[in-house]
């Protein structure tokens, strides 16, 4: 089967930092994307790694290890705005979404 | 605003009834997406198209019947539904899909047809 768990609810307080974890274990991987989405919106594009290694984006930065099946998200100088569901989502022959993580950002 | 345009924006209908949903991209994008999301959970990807083909359905049931008229458009066609079918209907696009070697190529997604099924 195909499994990719993420911790359901974060919290954390403007101006900190807060990192997301996904673990997976997929049959193929072919890259990974994590996706914002706020409630009631689409979920929008973040990030994508294909390579172990850190991906910096401005305030966003993600970070994969393919031996160990993991990956996480950064966030850093977190903001109000920030507050939403962050998805992690692997390709297999076909995007996969995992579990999706509530993060709540408060003043 | 999102470069994919699903219409209508909330759906409600009763379990006989037949219905659409729209949905249309003009990024050039060749591969298109039906994602199903039901409240706190993810999108759980319901069908693929790729260069208008259906290359992926993900044993969805024949209530749901997925047409793609051009590279452009995305249809879902919704007949005799049942109320646990209400859910939110995320339309997606990507320049290429998994299938074909886009496997970079991040999902535009739509911001979705809010089903109510009665």
């Amino acid at each position: 089967g195909q499994n990719i768990d993420q911790p359901t609810e974060m919290t954390a307080t403007e101006g900190a930092i807060v990192q997301i974890n996904c673990t997976y274990q997929t049959s193929g991987f072919n890259g990974l994307f994590w996706y914002q989405q706020h409630a009631g919106e689409a979920p929008t594009f973040l990030s994508y790694n294909v390579l172990d290694g850190l991906e910096e984006k401005g305030r966003f930065s993600s970070f994969l290890s393919r031996s160990k099946g993991y990956s996480y998200l950064l966030l850093k100088e977190l903001q109000m705005k920030d507050s939403a569901s962050y998805l992690c989502a692997v390709i297999t022959d076909k995007l996969i979404f995992g579990t999706g993580t509530r993060l709540q950002v408060f003043p | 605003d999102t470069e994919v345009t699903q219409t209508p924006k909330h759906l409600v209908m009763g379990m006989t009834n037949k219905k659409s949903l729209k949905c249309e991209q003009h990024m050039g994008h060749r591969a298109m997406y039906w994602y199903k999301q039901k409240a706190k959970k993810p999108p759980e990807l319901m069908f693929v198209y790729s260069y208008e083909k259906l290359s992926i359905n993900e044993s969805v049931p024949s209530r749901f019947s997925p047409e793609c008229p051009n590279s452009s458009l995305l249809n879902l066609h919704l007949h005799a539904l049942q109320p646990e079918d209400s859910a939110l209907y995320l339309c997606a696009s990507s320049q290429a899909g998994p299938k074909i070697g886009g496997y970079n190529s991040p999902l535009h997604f739509g911001n979705g047809t809010r089903l109510t099924v009665t």
